[in-house]
């Protein structure tokens, strides 16, 4: 059973960037895409971007220009930098991954993380 | 953009009767691509249903999904206590590559 936790601060200040990690335990890194998702608070979803293994990235297009993905084999761990935050951007974030055979949903999901963007 | 409209925002029902909600896509989404969760205050959404309508490990009988094309359903057949969440459906498909709905909330009449 894949198990996901995310790290990261908790605060970030307007204009900086925001920056998370997932690592991945229980589970080969190798078997997923790995995508972050967030929700701000009381709101919907939404899709940010995903990495696989290789390197391989797919993002939002609505926030491409100012997504960073990237994946460590060798530790398990996959991050997701956000440049030039706002106040739109404070949301819980997750990581979450799908299968490798079946990328159109997402199996398995850390708890996520808050992140406030507030100076 | 494939936009998802869920319906109704907001189902009020009691224990033992059945749910259904609405998936409605603005284009015609595959029905491999088609995705349900549910998720709870405080907790990450957990998948339900893929594929339209093949379970997810772990999903009770209860739980199923029907449709095709723009129209999708998520039925639950006899609600339980613990079945009082929000419900998302997701598609996989156009760019951006995954959207979801913006949920429909069951809760205790």
């Amino acid at each position: 059973q894949v198990q996901l936790q995310e790290s990261g601060p908790g605060l970030v200040k307007p204009s900086e960037t925001l920056s998370l990690t997932c690592t991945v335990s229980a589970g080969s890194i190798t078997s997923f895409y790995w995508s972050w998702i967030r929700q701000p608070p009381g709101k919907g979803l939404e899709w940010i971007g995903y990495i696989s293994y290789s390197g391989s990235t797919n993002s939002n297009p609505s926030l491409k220009s100012r997504i960073t993905m990237s994946v460590d084999t060798s530790k398990k761990q996959f991050s997701l930098k956000l440049s030039s935050v706002t106040a739109a951007d404070t949301a819980v974030y997750y990581c979450a991954g799908s299968g490798y055979n079946n990328l159109y949903y997402f199996d398995y999901w850390a708890q996520g993380t808050l992140v406030t963007v507030s100076s | 953009e494939i936009v998802l409209t869920q319906s109704p925002g907001t189902l009020s029902l009691s224990p033992g009767e059945r749910a259904t909600l609405s998936c409605r896509a603005s284009q015609s989404v595959s029905s491999s691509y088609l995705a349900w969760y549910q998720q709870k205050p405080g907790q990450a959404p957990r998948l339900l249903i893929y594929g339209t309508s093949s379970r997810a490990t772990g999903i009770p009988v209860r739980f199923s999904g029907s449709g095709s094309g723009t129209d999708f359903t998520l039925t639950i057949s006899r609600l339980e206590p613990q079945d009082f969440a929000v419900y998302y459906c997701q598609q996989y498909g156009n760019s951006p590559l995954f959207t979801f709905g913006p949920g429909t909330k069951v809760d205790i009449k």
